[in-house]
């Protein structure tokens, strides 16, 4: 049963364009939302995260989109560039417990 | 000055043998976890911490024991290991408040053969 989806296991994106990478989840209790980055051999990397009473987070390149009505996320690279190639995760956390629960990941492919 | 280091990287091992995983944050988090990333990729939250009591137990198999000698360190000790067992098992820590993200340790490749 699983709360947290990544439905798109891979996307490729010209270099220079925007990356696109979605989440969906199902419990609406949930109210903390995070990306992580992964390298092939290494642990996953704190990205970027949004609570639940905010609907967008910007930082950089990177920003990221809440939509609680459709429990949705997502995460927007613009531009992508070659070293953001890597699995995304996004995870989300019901705050009062200390359960961080992820998706599948997504493989981003940038091309240069 | 690794955040989260685990240790080893690697660990091939024997059906049936015991072994076990160290990790060691120096953030000063009072939460550490252990998560299993299987074959599907699936990052499945297996056992946390918080200031060295047990507060998550994902109805892991009891061959799998955590053992938290102080808040900076949860190592993971495995039973009579199954061939099933094989997986990348990641460490990591918070803040253990509102909103703090996880911060992981770059995994070991336990390899049951």
């Amino acid at each position: 049963d699983q709360q947290v989806k990544q439905n798109s296991p891979s996307l490729s994106v010209q270099e220079g364009r925007i990356s696109i990478l979605n989440c969906d989840y199902t419990n609406s209790m949930f109210d903390y939302f995070l990306w992580y980055k992964k390298y092939p051999a290494e642990g996953p990397t704190f990205l970027i995260s949004i609570s639940s009473i905010k609907d967008k987070n910007e930082d950089g390149r990177f920003t990221v989109f809440l939509n609680k009505s459709a429990k949705h996320l997502s995460l927007h690279i613009v531009p992508s560039q070659p070293g953001d190639s890597a699995v995304y995760f996004c995870a989300t956390l019901h705050s009062g417990t200390y359960k961080y629960i992820f998706g599948t990941g997504t493989r981003l492919k940038v091309l240069a | 000055d690794t955040a989260v280091s685990q240790t080893p990287k690697y660990l091939v091992t024997q059906m049936g043998n015991d072994k076990s995983i160290k990790c060691e944050q120096n953030l000063g988090h009072d939460t550490m976890y252990w998560y299993k990333q299987d074959s599907k990729k699936f990052l499945k939250i297996m056992f946390s911490y918080n200031n060295k009591e047990l507060i998550i137990n994902e109805t892991v198999p009891n061959r799998f024991s955590p053992k938290s000698p102080d808040k900076a360190h949860l190592n993971l000790h495995i039973n009579s290991l199954e061939l099933g067992d094989s997986a990348v098992y990641f460490c990591a820590s918070s803040q253990g408040t509102a909103n703090s993200p996880l911060h992981f340790g770059n995994g070991t490749r336990l390899t049951v053969t």
